[in-house]
């Protein structure tokens, strides 16, 4: 089974502090994705990744930076937490596009709340 | 861009009863996914719809998928109380080919 796991269920940060969230998958996956979920809103695309050292900006990437110095590890940062950045965060990671199976495997997610 | 959009937002049903969940797009979407998510919980592959015509069954979901009319339909048959979730369809078609959700549709089965 693939495992997309991350670094924390539940977060409290402060405003103005650095934020790291981690994300590791198991399956030698291509792609890695970071979704916030906010209710009425759905999932959005913050940035997502094809390779390593490899980044895309999504749809709402302003606020946010990510790094992927290793295939099975990718990581959000939020160089200065603000308030609107409380969200439920979720990673996901997938085959390449078009291959048989690029289905999106999503951790079990981390709820951020900035104070 | 992919639009995605789902409806029913929020939907109340019975157990025992039938329904459908709808998911319109509008461009061309080579494959259409369908999630769950249980409260509190994250996103749950149910289905990949490939091709025209394509549909998959899993105990009481069925999905299936018209790329001529640009709709994928999830079915529910007979609910019960555990199917209660919300349900996201996604497809092809960011900037970047990233995939696209819809809004969700909240299901709540209630005895």
């Amino acid at each position: 089974d693939v495992k997309v796991t991350q670094s924390s269920r539940y977060l409290v940060k402060r405003t103005g502090e650095k934020v790291f969230l981690e994300c590791v998958q198991d399956m030698d996956h291509e792609n890695m994705f970071w979704y916030r979920q906010d209710p009425g809103l759905g999932l959005r695309l913050i940035y997502f990744s094809y390779d390593v050292k490899m980044k895309e900006k999504g749809d709402i990437p302003e606020g946010y930076s990510v790094s992927r110095e290793k295939k099975e590890r990718f990581s959000l940062i939020l160089e200065s937490a603000s308030t609107n950045q409380t969200s439920m965060y979720l990673c996901a990671s997938s085959n390449r596009e078009g291959a048989p199976t690029d289905t999106q495997y999503f951790g079990p997610g981390t709820r951020l709340t900035v104070l | 861009e992919l639009k995605v959009e789902q409806n029913p937002l929020f939907l109340s049903m019975q157990e025992g009863k039938n329904y459908t969940i709808y998911c319109n797009y509008s461009t061309t979407s080579d494959r259409l996914y369908w999630y769950r998510q249980d409260p509190g919980k994250s996103l749950e592959s149910l289905f990949v719809l490939l091709s025209n015509g394509a549909v998959k069954q899993e105990g009481r979901l069925m999905a299936s998928l018209d790329t001529k009319a640009r709709l994928s339909t999830l079915h529910i048959t007979a609910a019960v109380h555990d199917l209660s979730a919300t349900y996201f369809c996604a497809g092809h078609g960011g900037s970047q080919g990233n995939l696209i959700f819809g809004k969700g549709t909240k299901l709540s089965v209630k005895p």
